[in-house]
């Protein structure tokens, strides 16, 4: 059964880093786009960015362009997302998902099918 | 970006009666060049991931309970759960994958009454 395994909750403080990873067990995604998603307490979803690794294509949300990474090593099915200069509203359960991609056509990052289990970023000092 | 408006905000209704769930879209997301309407809801539990219920706005991810419809085209599209059962309380989310970046309305609560 295919899975998308997610890395430990984090803590940071201000101004710092964090790097998530996505694992996929039982199956390659390399032909799927990996969705990048954030709730921060009380709020709702918010799609943050994506990566369609067979076409190297990543796109971000305009609010967190310059500050999220979205990268992806097929060897080991694992995605990730880094996000920089933290601050405490960043502090939400951070979801990757996939789903299948329409790129070169409309719609690069479609419907998110599976799931990961969510990780944890707290930001504080 | 377009913006997708839910209503209401939460609802609450009897065990057995009927939900509804509207989301509207600031702009057209039916692409005329296949016919689809690029929409997708999820149902959202506190401590688990979401889940996917429809995607093309009306095809019914496997799985899902046939209690659950969804519908709509263009720029309104509704959710609908004919008859409420205590395993649907949650918020549910509408999500636009028509342009990039892809977006999602605000969330409705559904409650039993």
């Amino acid at each position: 059964q295919v899975q998308l395994v997610q890395s430990g909750a984090e803590v940071r403080t201000p101004g710092s880093s964090v790097k998530v990873s996505c694992r996929a067990s039982g199956d390659t995604f390399s032909s799927y786009a990996i969705n990048w998603v954030r709730q921060a307490p009380g709020q709702g979803l918010e799609w943050m960015g994506g990566i369609i690794p067979m076409s190297r294509i990543t796109n971000y949300a305009q609010k967190f362009r310059g500050r999220v990474t979205t990268t992806a090593d097929e060897s080991t099915n694992t995605a990730y997302m880094e996000l920089s200069n933290l601050r405490s509203e960043d502090t939400a359960v951070y979801y990757c998902a996939r789903g299948k991609s329409g790129y070169p056509m409309r719609g690069y990052f479609y419907a998110m099918d599976l799931w990961g289990q969510g990780t944890t970023v707290t930001v504080s000092s | 970006d377009i913006v997708l408006t839910q209503s209401p905000e939460s609802l609450a209704v009897s065990l057995g009666e009927r939900a509804t769930i509207n989301c509207k879209s600031s702009q057209n997301i039916l692409y005329s060049s296949n016919y689809k309407n690029y929409l997708a809801w999820y149902q959202h539990k506190p401590g688990q991931p979401p889940k996917l219920l429809f995607y093309w706005a009306s095809t019914r991810e496997s799985g899902v309970p046939d209690r659950f419809s969804g519908s709509g085209s263009g720029t309104d599209f509704t959710l609908t759960i004919s008859s409420l059962q205590p395993e649907d309380v949650a918020l549910y989310y509408c999500h636009q994958y028509y342009t990039t970046p892809p977006t999602f309305g605000q969330g409705t609560r559904v409650e039993v009454k």
